[in-house]
């Protein structure tokens, strides 16, 4: 079936330093998405990307969408403590026949920043 | 976007038993959805909830164990049934983006946090 996966699973950070998690897509995507989920809390939506090659900026985030559209990472420069979290990605997968868009979630990245 | 809330936000619950789960939304929403997410795992889909009609469930889930009801565009509710220690996760109702540009984006209530004896 279709896997999405995320690496590393988990990355210790000092504050300040840059951090970056990939996703890889068994299948070819229609957009990526990324979420961030708080320790105890939810996933909230953080940014949607559609078109190959695309690469969206959001203050110290920066989103890549690869040109074969099956890989997206995300960059995160100078970590605060307050980036600590788990970083899915999700993948928006066209079903044919009618049948209703697949989202998949990613395994996860899991960020720890040391102050 | 929409404000969704979840009730209980978190139980124990005894093996055996049921527990239903309510998903509320401020606003009338197409696509609702139920996930289950276990401890420091990802998000596994269970069933997108259609409004008048049974729930859509994914692989692995069944309509016995999670019987989902969506009466109407604001309200949805899961039953975890004859629950067992495997099911002491987090349940998640999300629903989809309110625009067409984030209609397939989803957002999240803050979850139910079921912990089985």
């Amino acid at each position: 079936g279709q896997q999405v996966m995320q690496i590393p699973q988990y990355q210790h950070v000092q504050e300040g330093e840059d951090f970056t998690t990939y996703c890889n897509s068994s299948t070819t995507l229609s957009n990526i998405q990324w979420y961030k989920q708080r320790p105890g809390g939810h996933p909230v939506f953080l940014i949607q990307l559609v078109k190959s090659g695309e690469v969206k900026k959001q203050k110290r985030l920066t989103f890549q969408f690869g040109e074969a559209k099956k890989n997206s990472s995300l960059h995160i420069t100078a970590t605060q403590t307050t980036d600590v979290g788990t970083y899915f990605c999700a993948g928006l997968i066209s079903l044919k026949g009618g049948a209703t868009n697949k989202l998949i979630f990613g395994t996860g990245t899991l960020l720890a920043v040391q102050p | 976007s929409a404000v969704i809330s979840q009730k209980p936000s978190r139980d124990i619950c005894q093996r055996g038993t049921s527990l239903t789960i309510q998903c509320q939304v401020d606003s009338q929403v197409t696509m609702m959805f139920w996930y289950r997410q276990q401890p420091g795992q990802s998000l596994t889909l269970i069933a997108t909830a259609n409004q008048g009609s049974e729930a859509t469930y994914e692989s692995g889930f069944v309509i016995d164990k999670f019987p989902i009801s969506r009466p109407n565009l604001t309200f949805s509710t899961l039953t975890v049934s004859n629950m067992s220690p495997e099911d002491s996760s987090i349940y998640l109702c999300s629903v989809a983006g309110d625009t067409t540009l984030l209609q397939e984006t989803q957002y999240f209530g803050p979850g139910t946090r079921l912990l089985v004896l």
